[in-house]
């Protein structure tokens, strides 16, 4: 199974600053077929279900503001807000979709400092 | 507009059996992939299963193998999940999930709003 790793657990950052978050998986997501990374991240607010952020690790889903960006390829892997919103107090899950069992990595939670 | 509403959660003994339904709107329940995906309380998102377009395919995480059943009845545009010999590591939110296409390798784009779970005795 590939165990997605997720670094910090928590963080605080304040208004209109960059939160960062790191997910490193244990196997390599990079399908050398199509040069495309099977990897997403989701966003859960408290009681609500996950949304899907971002897929392909880099492609933001429809609707999700641009403040959003993905990066990394292979097995490292970078969520970014550049400028955080109230809004965006949430929970954020990696997790990879190149072989089943479909895995998670155990959540980063963002909060206002 | 997309509609995932799950049913059948509540309480049941350990051992205990109990079958879970997800109905599917707005969108061709026949063209996609479909899962299930379960959260612990205070705990992160786990897959549990999943099934082709046409039931032929099931795969399941190694902890409910042999336990859980994912099935779906396309006529009625219906997911399900029939969970047998639960244990409390069981008790969780199981989301009904839609993969963004039309193939098992891809994220989950809708997610219904949960149904929970609780083992106990």
């Amino acid at each position: 199974d590939i165990v997605m790793t997720q670094s910090p657990d928590s963080l605080a950052v304040s208004l209109g600053e960059r939160a960062t978050i790191n997910c490193k998986s244990s196997q390599n997501l990079l399908y050398s077929s199509n040069n495309k990374n099977y990897f997403a991240w989701y966003q859960q607010k408290p009681g609500q279900p996950p949304k899907l952020l971002m897929y392909w690790a880099s492609t933001r889903e429809s609707g999700v503001p641009d403040r959003f960006s993905g990066s990394g390829s292979g097995t490292d892997f970078t969520l970014t807000i550049s400028s955080l919103q109230p809004e965006d107090v949430a929970v954020y899950y990696c997790q990879q979709y190149y072989s089943i069992p479909l895995t998670f990595g155990g959540g980063t939670k963002v909060e206002i400092k | 507009e997309v509609q995932l509403v799950e049913s059948g959660g509540g309480l049941v003994q350990p051992g205990g059996s109990l079958r879970l339904s997800c109905a599917a709107s707005g969108f061709t329940f026949t063209d996609m992939w479909m899962s299930w995906v379960r959260q612990a309380p205070g705990k992160g998102l786990e897959w549990v299963a999943n099934i082709k377009q046409d039931g032929s395919e099931r795969y399941y995480v190694d902890s409910v193998k042999g336990r859980f059943t994912i099935s779906r009845d396309n006529a009625k545009n219906s997911l399900f999940l029939q969970m047998n010999s639960l244990r409390g590591e069981d008790t969780a939110v199981y989301y009904c999930a839609r993969s963004q296409r039309n193939s098992e390798y891809h994220p989950f784009d809708s997610w219904g709003q949960g149904t929970l779970v609780t083992v106990s005795s």
